[in-house]
């Protein structure tokens, strides 16, 4: 099956700071996401992007679908970014998830 | 926006029990999916439903059956609960036609525990 990986695996901002997040993806998808999951659990969209680049607020996301990545970028970071990141990538009818990027955001 | 709807949020459960979760997707989506989570874990897909019939299925135990009803909502039955079925239980929705690829959107979640 498709291998779905990210780095880096935990990540510590200081309150203002830029980071990106990537996504690497072993074959030829024609879907992912970029998913927020806060403390509560609940999995946030944030982004469909199975190609180019998308902007929300201090979000951003660029895939490169032929060279299989993906990258998240969040800047001027807040306490309320923290969380878990996922990408998850569609594989047949399902989504395949990363292992996830912890993000603490420190003030 | 209406979301997807998951009931109950909070179980818990003896071992050999039974538990029902149960899903409303997003008003028009005809597609329901399952995902588990465990503690630490990515979520991981269960089983999926296209217009009331199974579309796919993934690691879902023998124990778990599951099913789309006429007005689209779907039921996780999960019988002789063991420790390791203690998770979060995942429904995501999307609109589905053919092989073009939608955005799957996600309910709470349901967090079940075994004890």
């Amino acid at each position: 099956g498709i291998q779905v990986e990210q780095s880096p695996p935990d990540l510590i901002l200081q309150e203002g700071a830029n980071s990106t997040l990537r996504c690497n993806f072993s074959d030829s998808v024609n879907n992912l996401q970029w998913f927020h999951q806060n403390p509560w659990g609940q999995l946030i969209n944030l982004f469909y992007i199975p190609s180019g680049t998308k902007q929300n607020g201090r979000l951003s996301a660029t895939t490169v679908a032929t060279e299989r990545y993906s990258l998240l970028y969040i800047s001027s970071s807040q306490t309320t970014d923290s969380g878990v990141y996922f990408c998850a990538v569609r594989y047949g009818n399902k989504l395949v998830f990363g292992a996830g990027t912890i993000l603490r955001v420190k003030s | 926006a209406a979301g997807v709807i998951q009931s109950p949020r909070h179980l818990i459960k003896e071992k050999r029990e039974t538990a029902t979760l149960k899903c409303y997707p997003i008003p028009r989506h005809d597609t329901v999916y399952w995902y588990q989570q465990g503690p630490g874990q990515d979520p991981q897909f269960l089983i999926s439903f296209y217009e009331k019939m199974q579309s796919d299925k993934g690691s879902i135990p023998d124990r778990f059956s599951a099913q789309q009803f006429s007005d689209y909502h779907s039921e996780l039955n999960m019988s002789s609960l063991e420790l390791g079925d203690s998770a979060l239980y995942f429904c995501a929705s999307s609109l589905a036609a053919g092989d073009t690829s939608y955005e799957q959107y996600f309910g709470p979640g349901t967090r079940l525990t075994v004890t």
